[in-house]
């Protein structure tokens, strides 16, 4: 079946380690997104990425990093410098750009303890 | 700059009762709108879109959504809500500034639904 797949579901980090975030899709989609989601901000743009070797930033990119190395694959590395890691992580992807539809994954939840 | 707005973080309704939920947005020319509805600790699922054409947008789940120009609005019906609707609904806005395609959120409505 097509789809987006998250991994982990729940994730645990200690304060300055940098933890990494899977997201695989296989519905040949050229853009892929990731989102940030706290309780009652909405889903906040982290970065995105329109084709292989290329992303940007969005609107809270700092202290976050990507890689977009292969088409299927757009992991997100959340490093020590996010001063407030601790949310619900979402990623999505779309067939191409100019709003069609996107479709997300089941989601990440990250823990700093 | 765009932008959505959803004016209820929090709406009760009645099993069976009807359901507005109400969506305005910021945006220079024609915008792509969408619904999703999200459950408790998953990922976002597409209940309807607008493009082009027709104002009156049908969904899945028996959701409908109508697009007035005029007013900026994306409103989210329901003529009978069922328990299982109990959730929280994004209204989101396709950007097409540079090429880019990213969707803009509001903040989310959560429908609680009464016994």
């Amino acid at each position: 079946d097509g789809g987006i797949t998250q991994s982990p579901k729940y994730l645990f980090r200690k304060e300055g380690q940098n933890v990494t975030l899977s997201c695989e899709q296989n519905l040949n989609h050229d853009a892929m997104y990731w989102y940030r989601q706290d309780p009652g901000q909405g889903l906040r743009l982290i970065y995105y990425s329109q084709i292989v070797n290329d992303f940007q930033k969005g609107d809270i990119a700092e202290g976050y990093s990507v890689s977009r190395e292969k088409k299927e694959s757009f992991p997100l590395t959340v490093t020590s410098a996010q001063k407030n890691p601790t949310a619900f992580y979402l990623c999505a992807s779309e067939i191409g750009t100019g709003g069609t539809e996107a479709f997300f994954g089941q989601g990440t939840r990250l823990t700093v303890v | 700059a765009q932008s959505v707005t959803q004016p209820d973080i929090h709406i009760t309704v009645s099993e069976g009762a009807s359901l507005e939920l109400r969506c305005n947005y910021s945006y220079g020319a024609t915008p792509y709108l969408f619904w999703y509805v999200q459950s408790p600790g998953q990922g976002l699922q597409l209940l309807l879109k607008y493009f082009s054409g027709d104002t009156l947008v049908q969904g899945i789940k028996g959701f409908e959504a109508e697009f007035k120009r005029s007013q900026s609005s994306f409103n989210l019906r329901k003529p009978s809500v069922h328990w299982s609707d109990a959730a929280e609904y994004f209204c989101a806005v396709g950007a097409h500034s540079s090429n880019t395609g990213k969707l803009i959120f509001g903040q989310g409505t959560t429908l609680q639904v009464k016994p």
